[in-house]
Order: structure tokens, then C-alpha cells, then sequence
């Protein structure tokens, strides 16, 4: 079975400190794996994703995640938070049989001045 | 190109009345979803298409939903009848297919209809 766990669900930062947002997964199998950033009144945008590439995956604005089979993690960070990333965060996994999406409860982060 | 689009952005509607929600997918996507947001419930995936035929239907709530995609640039999403627990917001992706499957494409959302039922 396939699920995704989003470890906090508010998460809050001062603007130029680093963001961790967490996820971890249960997978059967090699999963494919994905972070959504959704802004307040919008649709999901895709912030990046992994699919058995490289272990270390770069994706929009700064964000990278890294893929650790061991730990069954596949946590979020930025290295600066801006004020534009308050949003919605998701992290998703794909079925192994890739039809089905699984998608984490969210993660609302919260950019202070 | 526009994205996906969705219509219309907000609804209200009473109790019993029919909805109906549209979505044109990207052209060349071959695969259309639809999903609800709710606070309760988060994100649920409804229904999806591939080549305009229904795959996955198992996320719709009850027979008072239903789904159709009669060609590649049109999907519908109908609510008959509403209920006030149908409010939510309804998402609208699509994505390309590859042998590998459409899962491990990336899903471009439309900006959602905002649906509240009274």
C-alpha cells in the first residue's frame, strides 16, 4: 500500500532562514515522488519531482528535495525563505503501478517579516 | 498556451439544484482529473480520463456526481442533486501520458470553481 505522511501541517519561518518542510512514505515498491505548492485562491503548481533520477532534485524557486530510500523521506528545503513562498505545500507519491497519486495533507507555511 | 481553464470560478447555488462544472484541458494532455478541496478532507482525486475515457472513477462520492469528457478540449463535472456538504472547491489537471505512465507526468491545475451550496 502507498501513503504519504506530511509531518507538520503549519510550519513558520522568518524571511531569509532556511525552510524544512518534512514527508515521508510508505511504498512497495520505487515510488515517484512530487512537491506541489499551492498560493492562497489558485491551482497546484508543481515545485518539482522525483522519478528514480538523481537522489538530490532541484526544482522552482529555490526549493530542492532529496530522496532517501532508507529513511523513506523525501523532505522539502530552501536554504532562504522569501515572503512569497507562504503557501500551501503538498507532497504526493505516485502507486507503483503509477495509477494512482496519494497526496499529503499539506503543510501551510507561514513567511514572517 | 492558457493553461487549464475552468468555469465558472464561483458558483452558489441552493440545495437540490443542478451544477455543472467545465474544464478544457491543455491541449495534447491526454490525461483530464478532477478533484475536490475541501478543509475536512484535503485533496481528493474524483474521477480521470485518458483519451476521453473515464479510467478511475472510484473517488466520486455517490451517483449524484458524474463525469464526462465527450471530446478532447471538454470535461464536465455535474452535481444533481447539490447537497450543502458538496461545497468545496473543484480542481480541474491534466497531463501528458508517456509509457510511463501519467502519474509520473506533471499535472497542470486549473484555478478551481469555488462551489457553495445553501
Amino acid at each position: 500500500a502507498q501513503s504519504v505522511t506530511q509531518l507538520d501541517s503549519h510550519v513558520s519561518v522568518s524571511e531569509g532562514t532556511p525552510v524544512l518542510l518534512r514527508c515521508n512514505y510508505s511504498s512497495s515498491y520505487s515510488p515517484s515522488l512530487f512537491w506541489y505548492v499551492q498560493h492562497p485562491n489558485k491551482g497546484l503548481q508543481l515545485l518539482l519531482k522525483y522519478t528514480s533520477a538523481a537522489t538530490l532534485v532541484k526544482g522552482i524557486n529555490g526549493f530542492e528535495a532529496e530522496f532517501k530510500k532508507s529513511e523513506t523521506s523525501f523532505h522539502l528545503t530552501k536554504p532562504s525563505a522569501h515572503m512569497s513562498d507562504a503557501a500551501e505545500y503538498f507532497c504526493v507519491v505516485s502507486s507503483y503501478n503509477f495509477n494512482k497519486f496519494y497526496f499529503g495533507s499539506g503543510t501551510k507555511l507561514n513567511v514572517k517579516p | 498556451d492558457a493553461g487549464v481553464i475552468q468555469s465558472p470560478r464561483h458558483e452558489v447555488t441552493e440545495m437540490g439544484q443542478e451544477v455543472t462544472l467545465r474544464c478544457k484541458p491543455i491541449s495534447g494532455h491526454d490525461y483530464l482529473f478532477w478533484y475536490r478541496q475541501t478543509m475536512m478532507r484535503g485533496l481528493e482525486l474524483l474521477i480521470y480520463f485518458n483519451n476521453n475515457v473515464p479510467i478511475d472513477d472510484s473517488g466520486m462520492p455517490e451517483d449524484r456526481f458524474s463525469a464526462k469528457m465527450p471530446n478532447a478540449s471538454f470535461s464536465t463535472l455535474k452535481i444533481q442533486p447539490s447537497e450543502p456538504r458538496d461545497s468545496a472547491v473543484y480542481f480541474c489537471a491534466s497531463s501528458e501520458g508517456t509509457s510511463g505512465g501519467s502519474f509520473q507526468e506533471t499535472q497542470y491545475f486549473g484555478p478551481g470553481t469555488r462551489l457553495l451550496v445553501l
